[in-house]
């Protein structure tokens, strides 16, 4: 199975600051896509922002970043201007033959 | 919203019972899946399904089973319950990417929290 590292288990983040989650994958495969999911306390999987291997720009998605270095194998998040609504669980998840492995997660926290 | 809905949203069982959870796609889409949750191992995949009645073994396949008789619903079935698959289920579809990309989004269902006491 591919592996995805997600180093950080939990985050706080002061309301209005950006926050950056780390997400690190292992693959030999050069065709891949590499995904970030939110999971708020409710339990629902949203689909924040999506990077193929072959794409040479950063991915963005309103507040959403992708930082993708592709020689480093690092896909991290970057969410600017940290909203309470932003305390959730994220996930890093790579896609390989139309399939998903999933990090293990981080759990960012707003404060206000 | 994808229309995905899963059956029961909550189960309580005991163990050395079989148990079904249904997932029901009104989109249309291809790819169906079976994922579970547990604390500290994010989202790992069962089953999986490329067409009726085309399915595939995921990373934690053991002790599942799985059938895929029509486009729309995708049965995941716990033979015989042990509390060790005590967890969170989500059922989740996909569609073959158009143009560009080997890949698009997965959509979540809700759901399915399973106890097996």
């Amino acid at each position: 199975a591919q592996k995805i590292t997600q180093t950080q288990p939990g985050m706080f983040v002061q309301e209005k600051e950006a926050v950056t989650l780390d997400c690190t994958y292992d693959t030999s495969d050069p065709s891949y896509g590499l995904f970030w999911y939110k999971q708020p306390s409710s339990g629902e999987m949203i689909f924040l922002i999506y990077q193929g291997s072959y794409d040479q720009q950063n991915a963005t998605e309103g507040r959403y970043s992708l930082n993708f270095q592709k020689a480093r194998k690092s896909a991290n998040l970057v969410i600017s201007a940290s909203q309470l609504g932003d305390s959730a669980m994220y996930f890093c998840a790579m896609g390989y033959d139309y399939k998903l492995s999933f990090g293990a997660g981080t759990t960012v926290t707003v404060r206000a | 919203d994808a229309g995905i809905t899963q059956s029961p949203r909550h189960k309580v069982t005991e163990t050395g019972t079989p148990v079904t959870l249904r997932c029901h796609q009104t989109e249309n889409h291809r790819y169906m899946y079976w994922y579970r949750q547990d604390p500290g191992h994010g989202l790992r995949l069962i089953h999986y399904s490329y067409g009726v009645k085309d399915t595939d073994k995921g990373e934690v396949s053991d002790g599942y089973s799985v059938s895929r008789s029509k486009t729309e619903d995708f049965l995941l079935t716990l033979e015989s319950a042990t509390s060790s698959q005590t967890s969170v289920y989500f059922c989740a579809i996909s569609e073959r990417a158009e143009g560009g990309g080997p890949y698009n989004e997965q959509f979540f269902g809700p759901g399915t929290r399973l106890t097996v006491l």
